[in-house]
């Protein structure tokens, strides 16, 4: 079965500090993409990253920066120097060949950033 | 701005009634995607579909239908509402059909701003 834990349910720190969200997967496809997605408290959800399973190179982009590592099944995502506009709910999914492809949720991460 | 527009932002209805939630995917766009977001029961998928045929289906209720249409826009029906329905709806759309066949994967989503259904 194919299931996404975000065990953190909620973050707060202050702005500047930075933070990782964990994202553990559990898929016994070999074929698989993770995704995040990123829901401001104006509801939309944006897609942020995807990373197929056999691309285990980490990647940054700006302030953010995701770590895939298969061997732990995790790709956790991290904010440096966050700033107030980072603050938003944080899905992690994947997508695999059993499951035909449709995208499974974590739960989310709730990230407060405060001034 | 995604590209995928939902209409109507907000309704409010009562038990047993049914409403319809309208969905206009990104210009080029051929699949879409419902979802439906409860504090109780996160994102779940509805449906699927890809140019016009249903594609997949999910945790979708008998009570709930929907279709795309040849325009491609695509409506969600929900009957016999209640107070369980109360939730954050999303379309989403991509350009892919987003099924198997490697390297054939899933597309990025595009999702709408949803509509929100409170059903008292």
């Amino acid at each position: 079965a194919q299931k996404v834990t975000q065990a953190q349910t909620e973050i707060s720190v202050v702005e500047k500090e930075d933070v990782t969200l964990d994202c553990v997967y559990e898929t016994r496809d070999t074929t698989y993409y993770l995704f995040w997605y990123k829901q401001p408290p104006s509801g939309e959800l944006v897609f942020l990253i995807r990373r197929n399973s056999f691309d285990e190179q980490n990647e940054i982009s700006g302030r953010y920066s995701w770590n895939f590592q298969k061997s732990t099944s995790s790709f956790n995502f991290t904010i440096t120097a966050s700033q107030v506009v980072d603050s938003a709910v944080y899905f992690c999914a994947l997508s695999a060949r059993n499951s035909n492809y449709q995208l499974i949720w974590g739960a989310g991460t709730k990230l407060i950033i405060k001034p | 701005d995604s590209g995928v527009t939902q209409t109507p932002k907000h309704l409010i209805t009562a038990t047993g009634q049914r409403v319809t939630l309208r969905c206009s995917p990104r210009s080029g766009d051929l699949s879409v995607y419902w979802y439906q977001q409860s504090l109780d029961q996160g994102l779940q998928f509805l449906i699927q579909y890809y140019n016009g045929e249903e594609r997949a289906k999910g945790n979708i209720l008998e009570r709930f239908s929907a279709q795309q249409f040849p325009d491609l826009h695509s409506e969600l029906n929900l009957s016999s509402l209640e107070l369980g329905d109360s939730a954050l709806y999303f379309c989403a759309s991509s350009v892919t059909p987003g099924t198997s066949g490697a390297p054939f994967g899933p597309g990025e989503l595009f999702f709408g701003e949803g509509s929100r259904l409170t059903v008292l």
